[in-house]
């Protein structure tokens, strides 16, 4: 049983270009979190997602960011016209409910 | 500020000493979950309790939890050099479902 897989590991965009992360949840979770943490920081919620729902997104960042959970397929966090400011490290996690929820090994995206 | 605010912030303790840490949130939970997380490395999940336990163990570990005082602690008994990494709480919102994260405690276990 394969845990959460987040690709890819590292990502790096130029200034303005457009970032794609991918996550596929534990087999049997319909539960996805989307985190960002900067170094020697905390995780900072960004957005909770159901299959095909965005339950939550009180953390993403009313522009450039948005997410996607499709009925078929991994959880797509994507990042439009990425700057400077967006490199950090990018975690999801699954969960099947109100349980444990387990995580990917990140995606670091570095902008240049 | 986020819901799970831990302290303290770093932790500097000799191998074979306990280690304890605190966690504090704002609103009613579901459950509390500890996470650990190594430099540069994913979060594994070690302990979640639930809100209505007050007390778990899991090998080496202890969590607490107080839902009168809205706060956790996690004890590592015996600590390793290998204990040594951030840890992290998340409290799971009794409504909503939302998991949120403290800024953690940073754990050196010198040998």
């Amino acid at each position: 049983n394969a845990g959460v897989m987040q690709n890819p590991r590292h990502l790096v965009r130029r200034r303005g270009q457009e970032a794609r992360l991918r996550c596929s949840p534990m087999k049997g979770h319909s539960h996805v979190y989307w985190y960002r943490q900067l170094p020697e920081e905390g995780l900072k919620f960004m957005v909770y997602l159901q299959k095909e729902n965005i339950i939550d997104e009180s953390g993403m960042p009313k522009e450039r960011f948005s997410a996607e959970f499709p009925k078929e397929g991994p959880s797509i966090l994507r990042i439009q016209q990425v700057v400077r400011g967006d490199s950090a490290a990018y975690f999801c996690a699954s969960s099947g409910g109100r349980d444990e929820a387990f995580f990917g090994q990140g995606t670091r995206l570095t902008v240049v | 500020s986020q819901q799970g605010e831990e302290d303290p912030q770093a932790l500097s303790i000799q191998e074979g000493e306990n280690a304890t840490m605190n966690c504090s949130y704002k609103t009613s939970i579901n459950n509390l979950q500890w996470y650990r997380q190594n430099s540069g490395r994913g979060l594994v999940h070690l302990i979640l309790i639930r809100s209505n336990e007050r007390e778990k163990h899991s090998g080496r570990l202890r969590v607490t939890l107080d839902t009168s005082k809205k706060s956790s602690s996690l004890l590592i008994t015996a600590s390793r050099a290998a204990d040594t990494a951030s840890y992290f709480c998340a409290s799971r919102k009794a409504a909503g479902n939302k998991l949120t994260f403290g800024g953690g405690t940073r754990v050196l276990v010198k040998p």
